[in-house]
């Protein structure tokens, strides 16, 4: 079974501010994929970010950037200098590659992330 | 491109009706996807197709709950009789074999009274 635990439920914080949410994951896939979205408050689900678990390279886009530690089962997201049109809820993902796990696209829970001006 | 389109955006109906709920995925994806959102039990996959047939239905609530997709490019999640429980906001999502990504619609936001 596939699991994704976001621990923090709510964060706030000031502009300016970094911020990171925590995801960590469980499967029993040798291959997978994990992602990050976003939900505002108007309520779509954008997708962020797709990372393989063969490649552990951080990403960086923009203020974002990701962290992807297998060790640790670990895939957390940075917000570097927080707006307040960063605030939303905030969602990782995790989808087996293959056979049954295919499309089983799991969520955590979310975290709402309120930015203060 | 378009995205992912929904219809309707939101649908208020009273207990015991029959509702409709309609996607058109995206142009060339070959997996379309329903998911739930509540409160309660938060993102929650119903079922998923590929190349129009449908592969997992275990999230399927129970009998109520039917979803087609007679083509590449239409999808519906009919729920017969809906009742108040059913309330939530329904997702359709679409990705290409290749990526894995899934990109997803506006939602319906459903109520039943």
């Amino acid at each position: 079974a596939q699991k994704v635990t976001q621990a923090q439920t709510e964060i706030s914080v000031v502009e300016k501010e970094d911020v990171t949410l925590d995801c960590v994951y469980e499967t029993r896939d040798t291959t997978y994929y994990l992602f990050w979205y976003k939900q505002p408050p108007s309520g779509e689900l954008v997708f962020l970010i797709r990372r393989n678990s063969f490649d552990e390279q951080n990403e960086i886009s923009g203020r974002y950037s990701w962290n992807f530690q297998k060790s640790t089962s670990s895939f957390n997201f940075t917000i570097t200098a927080s707006q307040v049109v960063d605030s939303a809820v905030y969602f990782c993902a995790l989808n087996g590659a293959g056979g049954t796990s295919y499309g089983k696209l799991t969520f955590g829970q979310g975290t709402i992330l309120t930015v203060h001006p | 491109d378009a995205g992912v389109i929904q219809s309707p955006r939101h649908e208020v109906t009273e207990m015991g009706q029959e509702v409709t709920l309609r996607c058109k995925p995206i142009s060339g994806h070959d997996y379309l996807f329903w998911y739930r959102q509540t409160m309660m039990r938060g993102l929650e996959l119903l079922i998923y197709f590929n190349n129009n047939v449908p592969i997992d239905d275990s999230g399927m609530p129970e009998d109520r709950f039917s979803a087609k997709m007679p083509n590449a490019s239409f999808s519906t999640l009919k729920i017969q009789p809906s009742e108040p429980r059913d309330s939530a906001v329904y997702f359709c999502a679409s990705s290409r074999t290749e990526t894995y990504e899934q990109y997803f619609g506006p939602g319906t936001r459903l109520t039943v009274t």
